[in-house]
């Protein structure tokens, strides 16, 4: 069943934060989150497994509450290049077989 | 350069012609997988090999079939491809390795069938 990510969309000012969440109701393995720009491949942000994972990357970290079955992307003191949309994948058993949420569309504005 | 690579990047084709995409990693990975992403309905997961031999479905692997006889190699097949396929395709590695991984995607390819 494919995750639940909100919001839908969210437009930002520079060097404000974000937050992203994506929700399952099944029990979760891990989760994935990517960034896509228009018209390009996405790009793999980061892979958080069961056990209450937290990860950062440079501005962006990530949350996962196995209990609550959701994930948390946090974006800080956000940039124009962190404009996109942003999926995360979610997978019930290993890492391999991932399903994907609609996408969060995030546009940061200076 | 690491990189994966997808052939071709644009295919205008007509129902029930049999086409290959091909998927090429030079990075020594042992996952790979392929996905399609269409508008409303984001990414969703065709199949996905977790080494030579090894291949197992994902979320919407009808109509489709994947071979993995080399490890750098993943190619796509649609041996009856109809008007629904038409999407937008991404082949995607890593080395498989959990919690430290990290994928790379190829470039995409973007099929049209007539």
């Amino acid at each position: 069943q494919q995750p639940v990510q909100s919001p839908q969309a969210v437009i930002l000012r520079e060097g404000e934060d974000a937050v992203i969440n994506c929700s399952s109701s099944k029990a979760l393995y891990s989760v994935h989150w990517y960034r896509q720009k228009h018209g390009e491949a996405p790009v793999f942000l980061m892979i958080l497994l069961k056990g209450g994972e937290q990860k950062g990357h440079e501005k962006i970290s990530a949350s996962f509450n196995e209990k609550k079955q959701q994930s948390s992307l946090y974006l800080t003191a956000s940039q124009l290049s962190y404009s996109g949309t942003y999926f995360c994948g979610t997978s019930t058993w290993g890492y391999q077989k991932v399903t994907f949420g609609i996408g969060t569309k995030l546009q940061v504005i200076p | 350069e690491a990189q994966v690579t997808q052939n071709p990047r644009y295919l205008i084709t007509v129902t029930g012609k049999k086409l290959t995409v091909t998927c090429s990693q030079n990075m020594n990975h042992e996952y790979m997988s392929w996905y399609r992403q269409d508008p409303g309905l984001g990414l969703r997961q065709i199949y996905y090999s977790m080494n030579v031999e090894v291949t197992d479905k994902g979320d919407v692997p009808e109509g489709y079939k994947v071979s993995r006889k080399e490890k750098r190699n993943f190619p796509l097949i649609l041996e009856s491809p109809s008007p629904n396929q038409t999407s937008l395709y991404f082949c995607a590695s890593s080395f498989g390795s959990g919690s430290t991984d990290t994928q790379y995607f190829g470039p995409g390819t973007r099929l049209t069938v007539l």
